[in-house]
């Protein structure tokens, strides 16, 4: 069974202090990970799509990397506008369309 | 360009009644899902349709049913309304991207089931 597990569930930065974000996946065979960003009352925004071990993608302060177990998100001088709640999900070979989500991390960043 | 676009944005619905959520997109997208989602549950696809006049079921599809009414709108109904289908509803819709489906999703339906 496909499974997705984020880490941590919640996670609290004074603005400028960088961190990472951690998605651990467990699937028979990986056709893409996705990055999603979700605001409280809103729908999930796509962020990245990354698709094999050792690819990175960056966007402003966000950088995600992938691994054969596992992706990080890695926020660096996040600002309080960067906190929302962070959605990692895999699309498995032979599924079509289908993804399977984690359920998140809670990211708050303050002044 | 509005994307994805869901109606209602809020429901309050009696255990029993019916009801049907409404979705549409403009981007051209073969492909469209319904997921609902709850605390701590992460986001679970309910059904989906991969294309235009097919439909598949998803994780969680008792007690829905979905209509994909033509390649841009994809509708889900609720017969007989249970508390626990009190949950957010999102709908999302995607397109073959480099072997991959980037899925765009909706601002989501809030349901409440007295």
């Amino acid at each position: 069974e496909d499974q997705v597990t984020q880490s941590p569930e919640a996670l609290r930065l004074q603005e400028g202090e960088s961190s990472s974000l951690n998605c651990s996946y467990t699937v028979s065979g990986l056709r893409g990970l996705f990055w999603y960003r979700q605001d409280p009352g809103k729908g999930p925004e796509f962020l990245f799509t990354l698709y094999s071990a050792g690819e990175e993608k960056e966007k402003e302060r966000l950088k995600a990397t992938l691994t054969k177990k596992e992706s990080f998100l890695h926020i660096t001088a996040p600002k309080p506008e960067d906190s929302a709640t962070y959605l990692c999900a895999v699309q498995p070979t032979g599924t079509a369309s289908k993804l399977t989500f984690g359920t998140g991390t809670r990211l708050q960043v303050t002044l | 360009n509005a994307g994805v676009t869901q109606t209602p944005k809020f429901q309050v619905l009696k255990t029993g009644q019916s009801m049907t959520l409404q979705c549409a997109q403009d981007m051209n997208h073969n492909s469209m899902y319904w997921y609902r989602q709850d605390p701590g549950m992460g986001l679970r696809l309910i059904y989906y349709s991969a294309s235009e006049g097919t439909t598949d079921k998803g994780e969680v599809p008792n007690g829905y049913n979905v209509s994909r009414l033509n390649k841009r709108e994809f509708s889900l109904r609720l017969e007989s309304a249970a508390p626990s289908q009190t949950s957010v509803y999102f709908c999302a819709s995607s397109e073959l991207v480099t072997g991959t489906y980037e899925q765009y999703f909706g601002p989501g339906t809030r349901l409440t089931v007295t």
